[in-house]
């Protein structure tokens, strides 16, 4: 049965710290690995991440992908308040093309 | 602003009643998927359509049906509704059928007293 899990469940740090988040995942014939932000209500996206060992970075986060050790990491540098939401990771494959939602990180950013 | 619309963003009904959600998709998405996310959980695959057919199912109850219309635009019925239907319900839509970047409305909060 595909899966993933995300840790820490909730995080709180202080504004400036840099935050890494995990997800962990088995899926059949995996595809990709999204990564997605929720604040008040609709998650955004934040990255898609098909290969492996490939860094994608939009301004202080970063994502990375490792598909020898079935996981993935969000970084985030220099945090601020407003980075303070629900952190979802969701991988995919090709038993159903449908996405695999984590529980989530919930991250708090303390000023 | 994702560009899916959902309506209504709130709705307050009773046990056993029945409600309708609405989503259109982002201009130009052919696909439409429903969540389910209740509180503090993780979001739950219901349904996705891919231009007008039903392309995948996960975990959605026999009292809850959807479609997909002609211009797009997506129903889901929830019906026969128990408390335990209380939750956000989120449309997505993307361009391609399989798993890839989803753009997700705004939800709509359904409360049932």
């Amino acid at each position: 049965e595909d899966k993933v899990v995300q840790s820490p469940l909730s995080l709180v740090v202080h504004e400036g710290d840099t935050v890494t988040l995990n997800c962990s995942y088995e899926v059949t014939n995996f595809r990709s690995l999204l990564w997605y932000k929720q604040e008040k209500k609709a998650p955004t996206f934040l990255f898609m991440l098909t290969s492996s060992g490939i860094e994608k970075k939009s301004g202080r986060l970063s994502s990375i992908l490792d598909k020898k050790e079935l996981s993935s990491i969000l970084n985030i540098t220099a945090t601020q308040t407003g980075d303070s939401a629900i952190y979802l990771c969701a991988p995919g494959g090709d038993s159903n093309y449908q996405l695999i939602w984590g529980a989530g990180t919930k991250l708090i950013i303390k000023p | 602003d994702s560009g899916v619309t959902q309506t209504p963003k709130h709705l307050i009904t009773a046990t056993g009643q029945r409600v309708t959600l609405r989503c259109s998709p982002r201009s130009g998405d052919l696909s439409v998927y429903w969540y389910q996310q209740s509180l503090d959980q993780g979001l739950q695959f219901l349904i996705q359509y891919y231009n007008g057919e039903e392309r995948a199912k996960g975990n959605i109850l026999e009292r809850f049906s959807a479609q997909q219309f002609p211009d797009l635009h997506s129903e889901l019925n929830l019906s026969s509704l128990e408390l335990g239907d209380s939750a956000l319900y989120f449309c997505a839509s993307s361009v391609v059928s399989e798993a890839g970047e989803l753009f997700f409305g705004e939800g709509s909060r359904l409360t049932v007293l």
